[in-house]
């Protein structure tokens, strides 16, 4: 089983579209959670972190459920701006507590059209 | 600029010449890593530097080196590529990754795309 697992996609959804993405992660000691955005062939970018009350930026809801172990992201009223590959990282503390690993998610591709 | 640079962007090359992939950040980060990318198997980490003079192996160490003789220098050596190396590359940079507390935000550079034939 992959440590953290996303549907690949494409989602495609018309403009104005509320969407919503799902990750899985596999660690139940992992301790923060992110979404991360790539447009085509660019460097991954920091959307928003992840936190167990929720939270929201703008457009942007991101939900954490420890118990079911996973991540969730709600894209509301989608522009033509958000299509990109929308990456699930998951932050697991190393023994020792010394460090900590980011492993990403294969990415969700959204396709948002006129 | 806060920023991560990567040289060469492109590169095209042949079984067994040794190359190396230069990483900079002007952002005095502790911590500096690379990544490879490819279809269905998104971002994997090669190797990390927690520091100075500190690395360590990541996921998919095999076939590269790395040193870290400057906080802001971190380059990856590829001391004989195979096809199999053919992959977006990515460096990347945070101020720290202790446990106490990791804000989750890495710094990439744009990427390099590698072949190698």
């Amino acid at each position: 089983r992959k440590e953290v697992e996303q549907d690949p996609g494409p989602f495609n959804v018309p403009e104005g579209a509320t969407v919503a993405f799902n990750c899985t992660y596999s660690n139940s000691a992992s301790q923060s959670f992110f979404w991360y955005r790539q447009d085509c062939r660019k460097e991954p970018k920091l959307l928003m972190s992840v936190y167990s009350s929720g939270n929201e930026d703008g457009r942007f809801t991101a939900q954490l459920n420890r118990a079911s172990q996973y991540i969730s992201l709600l894209i509301r009223d989608s522009k033509l701006s958000d299509s990109a590959t929308y990456l699930c990282v998951v932050n697991t503390y190393l023994s020792g507590g010394t460090a900590s690993k980011l492993t990403f998610g294969t990415g969700t591709r959204l396709q948002v059209t006129l | 600029e806060a920023q991560v640079t990567q040289n060469p962007r492109y590169l095209i090359t042949v079984t067994g010449k040794k190359l190396t992939v230069t990483c900079s950040q002007n952002m005095n980060h502790e911590y500096m890593s690379w990544y490879r990318q490819d279809p269905g198997l998104g971002l994997r980490q090669i190797y990390y530097s927690m520091n100075v003079e500190v690395t360590d192996k990541g996921d998919v160490p095999e076939g590269y080196k790395v040193s870290r003789k400057e906080k802001r220098n971190f380059p990856l050596i590829l001391e004989s590529p195979s096809p199999n190396q053919t992959s977006l590359y990515f460096c990347a940079s945070t101020k720290t990754q202790t446990a106490d507390p990791f804000t989750g935000e890495q710094f990439f550079g744009p990427g390099t795309r590698l072949t190698v034939l």
